[in-house]
C-alpha cells in the first residue's frame, strides 16, 4: 500500500519550453503533496506544499508563477516548470500524505534542461 | 545550520563493519525519520522514530533519538555492499496551516566495499 507514482521519470526539454511532471497516489487519496527539488549530491529542497482544491504553498525563494502546482483530485498533483533554463535541471520528488505525519514518495524525475 | 544535518557526510567501510550515521536538528520535533537513496533514484524509508521513543529497531537498523540534544543516530549492523546509497534523516513539524513539513538533512553517502 501507499504507492506514489511520477510521470515521467525523465524528461529532456530545449531551454524555454514548459515541462509537467505528474504525481499520483494509487492506492491512497492524497489530502496533501509535495514537491521536492534535489540538486546533484545535494539534499532534497521542499519546494511547496498542496491541499487537493487549494492553491498551493510555497517555500521562501520558490517562484510561484516559475513552478506552477496544481492539485486537482485526491490522486493526482501535477508541477509544471515554466519557461524552463538549464539551472532549473534537477531531480523533482513529490511525495503524498493523508494528513498525517508520514509522507510516501515518489520515484522522482530526472529534469534536464539543454 | 540547516535542519537536520548529517555526519559524517561521507563514510566507508568494509563488508561486514557496523555502519554509525548521526543526525542533530534545531527545532522541536514531532519524529524524525531516516531515508535510503540509491543514486538517482526516489527515497525509500526506513525507519520513523517519535518525540516520546527513544529507541527503535528494524532489522539490522537501530535508530536512537535524544531529544534534549536535538540529536538522533542511525545503526546498521553487519553491513553489506547493497548498503552503499545516501542516508538522509528527516525531522517533521508542523508547517503552515495544518500540514506536516518535513525537512531533511544534507545526508551521509555511505559505500560498503565488498
Amino acid at each position: 500500500g501507499a504507492v506514489v507514482s511520477q510521470h515521467p521519470s525523465r524528461v529532456i526539454c530545449k531551454s524555454g519550453t514548459s515541462v509537467k511532471i505528474e504525481c499520483r497516489s494509487l492506492d491512497f487519496q492524497a489530502t496533501t503533496m509535495f514537491w521536492y527539488r534535489q540538486f546533484p549530491k545535494q539534499s532534497l529542497m521542499l519546494m511547496a506544499t498542496s491541499n487537493e482544491g487549494s492553491k498551493a504553498t510555497y517555500e521562501q525563494g520558490v517562484e510561484k508563477d516559475k513552478f506552477l502546482i496544481n492539485h486537482a483530485s485526491l490522486t493526482l498533483s501535477t508541477l509544471t516548470v515554466t519557461s524552463a533554463h538549464p539551472e532549473d535541471s534537477s531531480f523533482y520528488i513529490c511525495s503524498a500524505s493523508t494528513g498525517g505525519d508520514e509522507q510516501f514518495f515518489g520515484p522522482g524525475t530526472r529534469l534536464t534542461v539543454l | 545550520s540547516q535542519q537536520g544535518e548529517e555526519d559524517p557526510q561521507a563514510l566507508s567501510i568494509q563488508e561486514g563493519e557496523n555502519a554509525t550515521m548521526n543526525c542533530s536538528y534545531k527545532t522541536s520535533i514531532n519524529n524524525l525519520q531516516w531515508y535510503r537513496q540509491n543514486s538517482g533514484r526516489g527515497l525509500v524509508h526506513l525507519i520513523l522514530i517519535r518525540s516520546n521513543e527513544r529507541e527503535k529497531h528494524s532489522g539490522r537498523l537501530r535508530v536512537t533519538l535524544d531529544t534534549s540534544k536535538k540529536s538522533s543516530s542511525l545503526l546498521i549492523t553487519a553491513s553489506r555492499a547493497a548498503d552503499t546509497a545516501s542516508y538522509f534523516c528527516a525531522t517533521i513539524s508542523r508547517g503552515g496551516g495544518s500540514n506536516y513539513k518535513l525537512t531533511f538533512g544534507k545526508g551521509t553517502l555511505l559505500t560498503v566495499n565488498p
